[in-house]
Order: structure tokens, then C-alpha cells, then sequence
């Protein structure tokens, strides 16, 4: 298996809270990517970073800002929760090149 | 616009009953494209890459393939264990090189 791991796995928070999920990889890759799954929509890329420091949107950025300070963590921030951001969150890794992506197991937010 | 789709959209089998999904695309250039395995409450797991016309890859009971348009999971004598939801993803190589496009899955029952 990829060594990706998500943290926390699952919460429950509150509507105007800040809250953010943590990924951390060992596989030393370049790539890293947030995507949120939700019936009807399937995976959606949130954010992804193409490097340390380098990160990019994806089609449903509002509301969501990342960051990477450094190879192995990638960080998904949600500034201040709304219930429509409630859905469960994987993080996923990439070597480069057309290599496939491999995912962690997701976090489960719920936000009342 | 790059898009996937996939077919169809639920798939019920009995036992030994062999079938297949199918995921057709339009991108602007195939860099790659990916077959994935989701269990509930789990991330997606890599289970293919293909990447260019006539290929073919096998593992157990699954086997893909790939035309200009479309490609096919195809899965031989299913069993219980089989059931998943199974994503498509396509690498486009001129419009979203760090991207991905998923497919929004087929879910597979295999009944006993």
C-alpha cells in the first residue's frame, strides 16, 4: 500500500468554525491533490501541489486554501465551514510523469 | 470540453456471471488512462494504466482494454468479493497534464 494517511479520519465541527485536514505521505512524490466525493458528483479535485510551495486550483477551490511547506504534508484549510462542505475528503499522491495516483482513506467531515 | 463518462451506471451479476463496464472519453491527446477500485468507506485502489490503443492488462479475474474512444473492464466469473464501485480517470496530455478526469463509476453487485 501507499503510504498516504489522513488525519482525522472523521469530525464533526460547526458551521463559521475553521477546521484542516492533514495528509502525509512517505513515498517522497511530487504530486499531491485534495479531491471531495459526494453523491451524484463523484471525485472532485479541490486543490493539488506540483511541489513544495507550488500548489494549483482545481474546479471547486472556493471556500477551501492548501498549503505545503514541505514534501511529505499537504494541508487542506477550510476557512470557515459551511454545511455544503460537508463530504468525505481523500487525499491522493502522484510521482510524476503519467504515472496513476494512489489515494488514503479519506476523512469523513460533517459540518451541522 | 475533456470528459468521462461510464456505463453502467449500476451493474447487478449473479455469481460466475461474466460481464463488462465500460468508459468512454473525449480529451484533446490520451496520456493515460486508469482503472480504480473503491470499497465503502475506502479510497480509491489503482488497478490499472493504460496507455495507448490495443493495449490489454489482466489481474485475476479482471482485464482491461482500450480503443481511441472508450475502454473496457471486463471481469470473468465474478464473485461476492468482486463487488466495488470501479472508476475510470483519464490523463489528458494537452489540457490538464497534472490533472485527472474521473468517471463518475459504475457500482458492481456480484450475488452469491
Amino acid at each position: 500500500d501507499a503510504g498516504i494517511t489522513q488525519s482525522p479520519r472523521h469530525k464533526v465541527t460547526e458551521t463559521g468554525t475553521p477546521v484542516t485536514l492533514r495528509c502525509h505521505q512517505t513515498e517522497n512524490h511530487r504530486y499531491m491533490y485534495w479531491y471531495r466525493q459526494d453523491p451524484g458528483h463523484g471525485l472532485r479535485l479541490i486543490h493539488y501541489s506540483y511541489g513544495v510551495k507550488d500548489t494549483d486550483k482545481g474546479e471547486v477551490s472556493d471556500g477551501y486554501s492548501v498549503s505545503r511547506s514541505k514534501t511529505e504534508d499537504f494541508l487542506l484549510t477550510l476557512e470557515s465551514a459551511t454545511s455544503s462542505q460537508t463530504s468525505v475528503y481523500f487525499c491522493a499522491i502522484r510521482a510524476g510523469g503519467n504515472q496513476p495516483q494512489h489515494f488514503g482513506d479519506g476523512t469523513r467531515l460533517s459540518i451541522l | 470540453e475533456d470528459q468521462v463518462t461510464q456505463s453502467p451506471e449500476a451493474l447487478r451479476l449473479q455469481e460466475g456471471e461474466s460481464s463488462s463496464l465500460n468508459c468512454s472519453y473525449t480529451v484533446s491527446g490520451l496520456r493515460g488512462l486508469f482503472w480504480y477500485r473503491q470499497d465503502p468507506g475506502k479510497g480509491p485502489e489503482f488497478l490499472f494504466t493504460l496507455y495507448s490503443a490495443g493495449e490489454e492488462k489482466e489481474k485475476e479475474r479482471l482485464k482491461a482494454t482500450l480503443t481511441k474512444k472508450e475502454s473496457f473492464l471486463h471481469i470473468t466469473a465474478p464473485k461476492p468479493e468482486d463487488s466495488a464501485t470501479y472508476l475510470c480517470a483519464v490523463q489528458a496530455s494537452e489540457t490538464s497534464y497534472d490533472k485527472v478526469i474521473f468517471g463518475p463509476g459504475t457500482s458492481l453487485s456480484v450475488i452469491p
